[in-house]
């Protein structure tokens, strides 16, 4: 059974950090990889798709790297600001469609 | 495009009442899920579905039963209200060109 564990459950940073969220899978045989974003009280919102033929994926300030053979994924931001600051959830995608998440790494960016 | 859309945003239910939480979206989506969130347990998929009149089962899905009538519409039904089903339930569609999934913005649900 796949399982997807997030480390660290809770990181705390100054602004304009650069920082790495990692996320660990533990069946080398996905679909692809996906990062959201969810802030309090709301819906998730998709950050970066790494198809499971891909290394990497980038958007704006976001990095999202992809390593199947060793089961990892690293989301990387770059100089962090206060707006970044919500929970970052990594899902990989099971051969019935659906997505497997982990449990999330909860990111606060101090000014 | 209104994306994916959810009612109600809260609720409270006695146990043994029963309820449909509704979701719909407009991007002619065919692949249509349910999950639940709760503290420490993620997301876990409860129900889900390919197409109009095809639907299955996911990780958690006693006590809930679902339709697909159109590609449209996902409602989940709550058949006897449990004070386990106490949760935050969103629904998603799959954009099948990208692997694309949006998610809706949640349904908060407390039993009694």
């Amino acid at each position: 059974k796949q399982e997807v564990t997030q480390i660290p459950a809770a990181l705390s940073v100054p602004e304009g950090e650069n920082l790495v969220l990692n996320c660990s899978f533990t069946d080398s045989a996905i679909y692809n990889l996906q990062w959201f974003r969810q802030d309090p009280g709301k819906g998730l919102t998709s950050l970066l798709l790494i198809q499971s033929s891909q290394r990497e994926q980038t958007s704006g300030r976001l990095n999202a790297s992809l390593d199947k053979s060793s089961g990892r994924s690293t989301l990387y931001i770059a100089a962090s600001q206060p707006g970044d600051s919500a929970t970052y959830l990594c899902a990989v995608r099971g051969s019935q469609g659906n997505l497997i998440f982990g449990k999330g790494t909860k990111l606060s960016v101090k000014p | 495009n209104a994306g994916v859309t959810q009612t109600p945003k809260f609720q409270v239910l006695k146990t043994g009442q029963s309820m449909t939480l509704q979701c719909a979206q407009d991007m002619n989506h065919e692949y249509m899920s349910w999950y639940r969130q709760d503290p420490g347990m993620g997301l876990r998929l409860i129900h889900y579905s390919v197409g109009a009149g095809i639907t299955d089962q996911g990780e958690v899905p006693n006590g809930y039963n679902v339709s697909r009538s159109t590609t449209e519409d996902f409602p989940l039904r709550l058949l006897s209200a449990a004070p386990s089903q106490t949760s935050v339930y969103f629904c998603a569609s799959t954009d099948s060109s990208t692997d694309t999934q949006y998610f809706g913005p949640g349904t908060r649900l407390t039993v009694l």
